[in-house]
């Protein structure tokens, strides 16, 4: 099973700030790599899939990079509905397995 | 729009069984594959299991291998998962979650609320 480690756990940020979530795959997963925002009390949203790109409606401050095993999710300016929790899902050998990080929460300093 | 509502959860004891269901609309259900990710409470993200549009390709995380079933019936734009053995580890939210392609991308673009199981005597 293909492990992923997000870091870190949580992150203290204030509105404006730039914000830096990190994933590492245990092993590649090529790009097959996705990111998910969720807010308490609600379900998971896909923002990134195939590592950089955005999926439908997320506001171009949100960027993914990376590839193989190292995998960024890059908010550029913070603005108080992005503070929530944030987990990095790979996908690289359906119908095998898929697996989530653990999740980074993504607080107001 | 698209909706996801799932059904079926509750409180079950140990070693018994449950079936949840997900009912489908707003898109074209027989085109997606379609998957069931859990969240135990305060915890993260789990996948469990899916299913292609077709039910040619299925898929299940090991810790639920053996036990649980996941189906589908394009008919009805219905998915399903059959859990037996249930174990106290298994108590979450089951969410229903729709693939982002049409063939499987084995990501997720649609989720719906969740149905809570809690398994406990």
């Amino acid at each position: 099973e293909i492990v992923l480690t997000q870091s870190p756990a949580t992150l203290s940020l204030s509105p404006g700030e730039r914000a830096t979530l990190s994933c590492r795959a245990s092993q590649s997963v090529s790009s097959y790599l996705a990111w998910y925002q969720q807010k308490p009390g609600q379900a998971p949203r896909l923002l990134i899939y195939d590592a950089s790109n955005r999926a439908t409606g997320i506001p171009a401050r949100f960027s993914g990079s990376g590839s193989g095993t190292d995998f960024t999710l890059t908010i550029s300016s913070l603005e108080p509905e992005d503070f929530a929790v944030y987990y990095c899902q790979q996908r690289s050998n359906w119908p095998r397995s898929i697996t989530f990080g653990q999740g980074t929460r993504l607080e107001i300093k | 729009e698209v909706q996801l509502v799932e059904s079926g959860g509750g409180l079950v004891q140990p070693g018994r069984s449950l079936r949840l269901s997900c009912a489908a609309s707003g898109f074209t259900f027989d085109d997606y594959a379609m998957h069931w990710v859990r969240q135990a409470p305060g915890k993260g993200l789990e996948w469990v299991s899916g299913i292609s549009w077709n039910s040619g390709s299925i898929g299940y995380a090991d810790s639920v291998k053996g036990r649980f079933t996941i189906s589908r019936d394009n008919a009805k734009n219905s998915l399903y998962l059959q859990m037996n053995s249930l174990r106290a580890e298994d108590t979450a939210l089951y969410y229903c979650a729709k693939d982002r392609l049409i063939a499987v991308a084995g990501d997720f673009d649609y989720w719906g609320q969740g149905t809570l199981v809690t398994v406990s005597s």
